[in-house]
């Protein structure tokens, strides 16, 4: 069965500096993987997506996401945080095995905090 | 074009109740699924439907149940509330039941028990 593991349940940086969420998947077979943002008390808002077409995933907001199958990673990053990046990020996949449905699982979560 | 809509949004109910969560698709979406987020925790997958018919179920207990409606839009409903119910529930739609068709959340209903 798929699954997510997000390293790090809370990253701080610095306004302008680099972001980096860790995510790292189990699949048997090629996955579907998503990263979404969550505002505070807000709905989940999709920032991209990988579907095997390409391994590097450019999203909305400046981030991007590179597929890694040797390290069965799926890495979020930005080049420059802003304060308004500061919200819960959650990693996903689709259960590819999951009969005739498809669902996703989502991971626990990263919270990014923004420094001034 | 909306997205996808979920009503209510905050509600307050009483160990032993019953709740009704409301949820319309994406014009042009079949398919709708339900999740469950709990206060610092991913959102849990509860059930999809598509067409109608129930094509998935997570791992919650049979007080919870759903239906789809002709028009697509679809309900929730959770009998003999627990405190433990107390959580988020997301809304999400999709074109189809492909695993690559992406699916898109509404803003949750957020549910407390006291």
């Amino acid at each position: 069965a798929q699954s997510v593991t997000q390293l790090g349940s809370h990253v701080s940086v610095s306004e302008g500096a680099l972001v980096l969420l860790r995510c790292n998947y189990s699949s048997s077979v090629p996955p579907y993987l998503f990263w979404y943002v969550q505002y505070p008390n807000q709905g989940l808002q999709l920032l991209l997506k990988y579907t095997s077409a390409a391994t590097l995933v450019k999203g909305i907001n400046g981030f991007e996401a590179e597929f890694k199958k040797s390290e069965t990673s799926f890495h979020l990053t930005k080049p420059s945080a802003h304060m308004s990046d500061a919200a819960e990020y959650f990693c996903a996949v689709s259960d590819l095995g999951y009969s005739s449905a498809s669902k996703i699982i989502f991971g626990s979560g990263t919270r990014l905090s923004i420094r001034p | 074009d909306a997205g996808v809509t979920q009503s209510p949004t905050h509600l307050i109910k009483t160990r032993g109740q019953h709740v009704t969560l409301r949820c319309s698709p994406i014009s042009g979406h079949k398919s709708v699924s339900w999740y469950q987020q709990v206060l610092g925790q991913g959102p849990q997958f509860i059930f999809q439907y598509y067409e109608k018919e129930e094509r998935g179920r997570g791992n919650f207990p049979d007080r919870f149940s759903a239906r789809q409606f002709p028009n697509y839009s679809s309900e929730l409903n959770v009998n003999a509330l627990l405190l433990g119910d107390s959580a988020l529930y997301l809304c999400a739609s999709s074109a189809g039941l492909s695993s690559g068709n992406t699916i898109y959340f509404g803003e949750g209903s957020w549910l407390t028990v006291v």
